[in-house]
């Protein structure tokens, strides 16, 4: 079946890059996705990429896949203490309408 | 715009009580899910739909019921609550001409503990 695994915690210094992983073992998933949770509320999309794209920049995030390795990372440029959340890797599992989701990675933004 | 609403936030129950945790959205969409969220676990999908009178189970349906009889309601129930339904739920939808773009609509959570 489906997996995404995540690393469970990052910490970096504000106005330094964080770079937050994740691999997947459906290797038919057509998207990939990163949602942001803040504390207390549901999960937000970030961005997405389709499956036959290597990279995608939106404003401070960039994001990168390697499909061959079937992994995927966000990177968020000049992190920010508002940045500071749990951010979770998820696939469209092909074929179905079901999203799964990664374990999260909590970033914590030192000031 | 209400968007995603859950009730109750918040929700103790005892060993074998039975309870339905709401979930209504505003904005016609054709999907809707419920989630669980544990630490170090991440989301679990536990049931989703497609649309009014159609469910299908997910990764962790065992001790959970759904019903969808209209777009707007996904109510998801606990027969017999044992300690491992203490978790945090979340219900979301999205639109069907939106799948592809992972644009859930996530409500605000409801945590239940299970004592």
């Amino acid at each position: 079946g489906e997996d995404v695994e995540q690393s469970l915690f990052l910490s970096v210094r504000e106005g330094d890059s964080s770079v937050i992983n994740c691999t997947y073992t459906d290797s038919s998933s057509t998207y990939l996705y990163w949602y942001k949770q803040e504390p207390g509320a549901g999960l937000q999309l970030l961005t997405y990429i389709f499956s036959n794209m290597d990279m995608k920049q939106d404003q401070r995030l960039t994001v990168l896949l390697n499909k061959k390795d079937k992994h995927l990372s966000l990177r968020i440029a000049d992190t920010q203490t508002g940045d500071s959340a749990i951010y979770f890797c998820a696939e469209n599992a092909s074929g179905t309408y079901k999203y799964i989701f990664g374990t999260g990675t909590r970033l914590k933004v030192l000031a | 715009n209400a968007g995603v609403t859950q009730t109750p936030k918040f929700r103790i129950l005892k060993i074998g009580q039975s309870m339905t945790l709401q979930c209504t959205q505003d904005m016609n969409h054709n999907y809707m899910y419920w989630y669980r969220q544990d630490p170090g676990m991440g989301l679990k999908l536990i049931y989703y739909s497609v649309g009014a009178g159609i469910t299908d189970k997910g990764e962790v349906p065992n001790g959970y019921n759904v019903s969808r009889s209209t777009t707007e309601d996904f109510p998801l129930r606990l027969e017999l609550a044992a300690p491992s339904q203490t978790s945090v739920y979340f219900c979301a939808s999205i639109n069907e001409d939106r799948v592809g773009t992972g644009e859930l609509f996530f409500g605000e959570g409801s945590r239940l503990t299970v004592l």
